[in-house]
Parts: structure tokens; C-alpha cells; sequence
């Protein structure tokens, strides 16, 4: 069973526009949610985390919002930029520390 | 601070073989995981290594296993290989074992012919 899931294979949006990438968890014994980017041939960079006391976490162009009654959590980029094309996996912690991640949704920032 | 670094980037094998791929954290971080990646399946979780104990293990078979040495450097070591074992094997390395940011190394592409 997928606990972490993203329904959104990709995603395409104009350069100076809003990206929101959503996300989707089974297990509600999740407490911390992270957002990872990946380029090509390189492995994935920490981007963001959320604790699951709370709803909403900023940094930059980045915030996460947390809805735990949904169990949905969102990634908004604003502005979008050509350089956040990338491959972006959320990811749920569980219980026993490990990440439990989602199969990524592919995001172009067409100029 | 230097990355994760893993060698070797790629690796081909031919089935039935084994391999060995080598995961050396950021200096100061004790714990190391790994995953794999496939284009089916996403980033799946191997297991975690902390102090030079398994803390952590994920579903998959007995011909997975791993290791960490005293200096927090890790091994992780596949036998008898199968064609689905074709992936990016990817490390992480976090500074305590519940710490809530893992960084990750660029991988090691194994195929296996």
C-alpha cells in the first residue's frame, strides 16, 4: 500500500507564475513531512520540512501548508523560476525514523 | 562541509553476481540510509545504519544487506543479482537518527545485464 502519494505525474507552469504540488498520506502516525527536489543525475536535495503540530512552514519562495484532517499536504513556488524544473518527492517520517516517500511529480517552468 | 559521497557512480553486472556499493556521510553525521530508485516504484527505503547497528529495515529480501563501519561509513551489499535489481542506489546521511533532514548523495546506477 502507497502511505505517500502523488497523484500528479507532472506539472507545467509559466516562469513568474504560482507551482503547487500536492501530496497526499495514508498513515497518520507521520510526524515530520519533507519536500525533496531532484535533478538528472544527481540525488535528491532537502528543500522544506513541516512538523505535524503545525500548518504552515515558509522559507524563501518555498512554503508547505498541512492539512492533517485532509492527511494533504501542498508545496507552493512563488515566483516560479526555469532553475525549479526538477523532480519533486514528498515524504512522510515514520514511526521508526525512516522516510517514506512519494513517486515524485515532475515540474517544468517553461520561460 | 564536503556531501554524501558514493562509489562507484555506475556499475554493470550481469545476473547472479553480487556488488558492493560504498556510502561515505557528511563528517560529524552518524547516521546513513539507503534507498532505491526505480522508475516504477519511486524512492523505496532499504535500511538505516546508526553507531554500527541496523536501526531500521525495509521490505526487501534476505540478498539486501548492509553495514556501518566505526567512522560512520557504510557498505551496502547485494548477492545473487536479478535484472529488477537494475536502479539508482541512493545514500543519506542525517546528523542523529531521528533528525528530520536527511541529505543525499548523487547515487550509484547499477544495471544488471
Amino acid at each position: 500500500d502507497q502511505q505517500v502519494k502523488q497523484n500528479s505525474p507532472s506539472l507545467s507552469v509559466q516562469e513568474g507564475r504560482i507551482s503547487i504540488l500536492n501530496c497526499d498520506y495514508t498513515n497518520s502516525m507521520f510526524d515530520y513531512f519533507l519536500w525533496y527536489k531532484k535533478y538528472p543525475a544527481e540525488g535528491p536535495t532537502f528543500l522544506i520540512s513541516i512538523s505535524s503540530i503545525k500548518d504552515k512552514n515558509e522559507d524563501g519562495r518555498f512554503t508547505v501548508f498541512l492539512n492533517k484532517s485532509a492527511k494533504h499536504l501542498s508545496l507552493h513556488i512563488v515566483p516560479s523560476q526555469p532553475g525549479d524544473s526538477a523532480v519533486y518527492f514528498c515524504a512522510g517520517r515514520g514511526s521508526q525514523g525512516n522516510l517514506i516517500f512519494g513517486k515524485g511529480t515532475k515540474l517544468s517552468v517553461k520561460p | 562541509k564536503a556531501g554524501v559521497t558514493q562509489t562507484p557512480r555506475y556499475l554493470i553486472k550481469t545476473r547472479g553476481q553480487q556488488v558492493t556499493l560504498s556510502c561515505s556521510p557528511i563528517s560529524g553525521h552518524r547516521s546513513v540510509s539507503w534507498y532505491q530508485q526505480t522508475p516504477g516504484q519511486g524512492l523505496q527505503f532499504l535500511f538505516e545504519y546508526f553507531s554500527e547497528t541496523q536501526r531500521n529495515k525495509g521490505n526487501f529480501p534476505g540478498r539486501f544487506s548492509g553495514r556501518q563501519f566505526s567512522n560512520s561509513r557504510s557498505e551496502m551489499n547485494v548477492s545473487t543479482l536479478e535484472l529488477g535489481d537494475s536502479a539508482l542506489y541512493l545514500c543519506a546521511s542525517s546528523l542523529l537518527l531521528w533528525t528530520d533532514t536527511q541529505y543525499f548523495g548523487p547515487g550509484t546506477r547499477l544495471t544488471v545485464l
